[in-house]
């Protein structure tokens, strides 16, 4: 059974532009969220998705966006993109929202330059 | 906020100890999850636990859900170079899920 799947692995961009980042979850879940890693805050919580509908979302400014399609695929999108924004960008996927388990990708590492 | 606290923040020891990390919440858990995640790869689930008082075992690794699951620990036994890491505790479900701990980053050395 594969893993859940995030691409691309690396990606540098340079301040102001866009970037989106994808993520397929493991066959058969239906949920998942997306996290931001950086050394001095650890893991955020950016948002969730299930069928298609954001359920959740953390505290991050509206420049960080997502959507999820019906095959349950996700993509996170970050606009004008800031020196702060270089992270490692993970997201997870679980069967539901009510899942107990929730089983991660190996992440996106984005530099903003 | 509600934030799961891990302890210690650091640790260095050599191979052969034993070692114990905690992580602690001012709220109950439904279920709670430890990962270990080492530099640039994603988290990777050791264990998931649900019930009060639960204790699990994963070769060396002893798992322990605490009776009023607002807390749970994890013990590293005879510690070994392949256990360095970053060791996650995260709440999974239930109220003000997706939390993750603050972090133990565990040094192994031979």
């Amino acid at each position: 059974k594969a893993g859940v799947t995030q691409t691309p692995r690396y990606l540098i961009k340079t301040r102001g532009q866009q970037v989106t980042l994808s993520c397929s979850p493991i066959s058969g879940h239906r949920s998942v969220s997306w996290y931001q890693q950086t050394p001095g805050q650890g893991l955020q919580f950016l948002f969730e998705y299930f069928s298609e509908t954001q359920r959740n979302k953390g505290n991050f400014p509206g420049r960080f966006s997502g959507r999820q399609f019906s095959n349950s695929r996700s993509e996170m999108n970050v606009s004008t993109l800031e020196l702060g924004d270089s992270a490692l960008y993970l997201c997870a996927s679980s069967l539901d929202p009510t899942g107990l388990e929730a089983f991660f990708g190996q992440g996106t590492r984005l530099t903003v330059v | 906020t509600q934030l799961l606290e891990q302890s210690p923040q650091f640790l260095s020891i050599q191979e052969g100890e034993n070692l114990t990390v905690y992580c602690n919440s001012s709220s109950v858990f439904s279920s709670l999850q430890w990962y270990r995640q080492e530099p640039g790869e994603g988290p990777v689930l050791l264990v998931t636990v649900v019930t009060g008082g639960e204790v699990k075992k994963l070769k060396r690794l002893t798992f322990q859900f605490g009776d009023a699951r607002k807390d749970s620990s994890l013990h590293i036994t005879a510690a070994q170079p392949g256990d360095t890491g970053l060791y996650l505790c995260f709440r999974a479900s239930g109220t003000y899920k997706y939390i993750f701990g603050t972090g133990t980053r565990l040094k192994v050395l031979a």
